[in-house]
């Protein structure tokens, strides 16, 4: 089961920043959180993932609670493209096996709307 | 370069049908992955390989035969499908161990009649 959760929808209007947040409660020391999109149809599009630090890239900011109990992902100015359903996932990195596993939960399908 | 193609894009086949999705990157990942989507779900994973050797089976069916020839290629072949198997099959890959972060393919959609 994923251990991850997060509001079925959302809506933000264009040009706006998206914040999206997930909850990982029973997230370990060893577990980064990921950031996944889906577009209509297409194939689950990585965004960014951290451990506990803030971190940052071209597409996204990934913000973690010092508790690493939550996290927020933030599209800074969204486009309509960045219409999509979002998966947070909680996930050991760098370990082979079913712990490295993705297990995607339900998402949160975000509307950008003009 | 992060990308995964995946062939057909499109397959719409019968029950008695034998045919067989194919999976490349040349990224030089090491691990390559196979995940079923159904409509509306997210996806599931069902196959992992990891150095061309499979490590991870999450108790498919035998009618979905997996295949790794080379390091940048996967295959699944499918035999004696069922109408339920109708899904968005995707492939993704991953650098080095198994764990890493995945790239996922588009995805080929599968409509079995």
């Amino acid at each position: 089961d994923a251990k991850t959760t997060q509001p079925p929808s959302m809506d933000c209007a264009e040009g706006r920043a998206a914040n999206l947040p997930c909850n990982h409660s029973t997230i370990s020391g060893n577990e980064y959180v990921y950031w996944y999109r889906q577009i209509h149809s297409q194939g689950p599009q990585y965004i960014i993932h951290g451990l506990k630090n803030n971190e940052t890239n071209e597409m996204a900011s990934l913000i973690i609670t010092e508790d690493r109990k939550s996290s927020t992902l933030i599209l800074p100015h969204a486009t309509l493209r960045d219409t999509a359903v979002y998966y947070c996932i909680v996930r050991v990195a760098g370990y082979g096996g079913s712990q490295g596993n993705l297990i995607f939960g339900k998402g949160t399908k975000l509307s950008v709307k003009p | 370069d992060t990308e995964v193609t995946q062939t057909p894009k499109h397959l719409v086949m019968g029950m008695t049908n034998k045919k067989s999705l194919k999976c490349e990157q040349h990224m030089g990942h090491r691990a390559m992955y196979w995940y079923k989507q159904k409509a509306k779900k997210p996806p599931e994973l069902m196959f992992v390989y990891s150095y061309e050797k499979l490590s991870i089976n999450e108790s498919v069916p035998s009618r979905f035969s997996p295949e790794c020839p080379n390091s940048s290629l996967l295959n699944l072949h499918l035999h004696a499908l069922q109408p339920e198997d109708s899904a968005l099959y995707l492939c993704a890959s991953s650098q080095g161990l198994v764990g890493e972060t995945q790239y996922f393919g588009p995805g080929t959609r599968l409509l079995v009649l």
